[in-house]
């Protein structure tokens, strides 16, 4: 079973609030992927680190969405200004080589 | 564009049967492709991957899984199904860029005991 935590479990938001999510991933996993999947159950990739540096991130994150993988702390995905198109399940994985994934219960995002 | 294709979203059979969800994808190099399920209540978890060399590649829980160039096809097997097996599933696809993962929608499976 997956080591991958991640908190808050449910966040609820207005919109244009602030709305953040730490992952830990599991001990020895340089890589680091959040997604976006939505209540049609499409996965979109959002962003990736290894270590602490962006492998690759969509537009999208780049605009409204930050996050980061700070040495020795939880890595973290905050949106700036929450939308209610937002509102979905964001996943967290970890990897030691970046292919075989290992998937945190997720973080469900409700933007009133 | 890449992209991963589950036909069916909801699968039923017996246990004992054989079954296979089928996964397409579409890719225009050599695809790195992989099944995970997903059990009621819990997280994702890993089954297989087909990275290169032999086209049919086994997995954790005894499945199996088939990578067909001709029809850009990535199915999973396993027989017999168990009860136990009632999940869903989930094909992916490694595309272009670093570690860019697409998923298809997800298969349901259903076994009756």
């Amino acid at each position: 079973n997956s080591k991958v935590i991640q908190t808050p479990r449910y966040l609820v938001k207005g919109q244009g609030q602030k709305a953040k999510m730490r992952c830990i991933p599991e001990k020895g996993h340089p890589v680091v992927f959040w997604y976006q999947q939505n209540k049609n159950n499409e996965f979109k990739f959002l962003i990736n680190f290894q270590n602490q540096e962006v492998l690759q991130q969509i537009d999208m994150t780049e605009k409204r969405f930050s996050a980061e993988c700070p040495s020795n702390s939880p890595c973290s995905l905050e949106i700036q200004s929450s939308e209610a198109g937002d509102s979905a399940l964001y996943l967290c994985a970890s990897s030691v080589t970046g292919d075989e994934q290992y998937f945190g219960p997720g973080t469900r995002l409700t933007v009133l | 564009a890449q992209s991963v294709d589950q036909p069916d979203a909801h699968v039923t059979l017996s246990e004992g049967a054989s079954l296979e969800l089928r996964c397409s994808y579409s890719y225009s190099a050599a695809p790195y492709l992989f099944w995970y399920v997903q059990y009621p209540g819990q997280s994702l978890q890993f089954l297989l991957k087909y990275i290169t060399g032999d086209t049919v590649v086994k997995g954790t829980k005894g499945f199996e899984a088939e990578f067909r160039k001709s029809n850009s096809s990535f199915n999973l097997k396993k027989s017999p199904a168990h009860w136990s097996d009632s999940a869903k599933y989930f094909c992916a696809l490694e595309g272009t860029g670093y570690q860019n993962f697409y998923f298809g929608k997800g298969t349901s499976l259903t076994v009756i005991p």
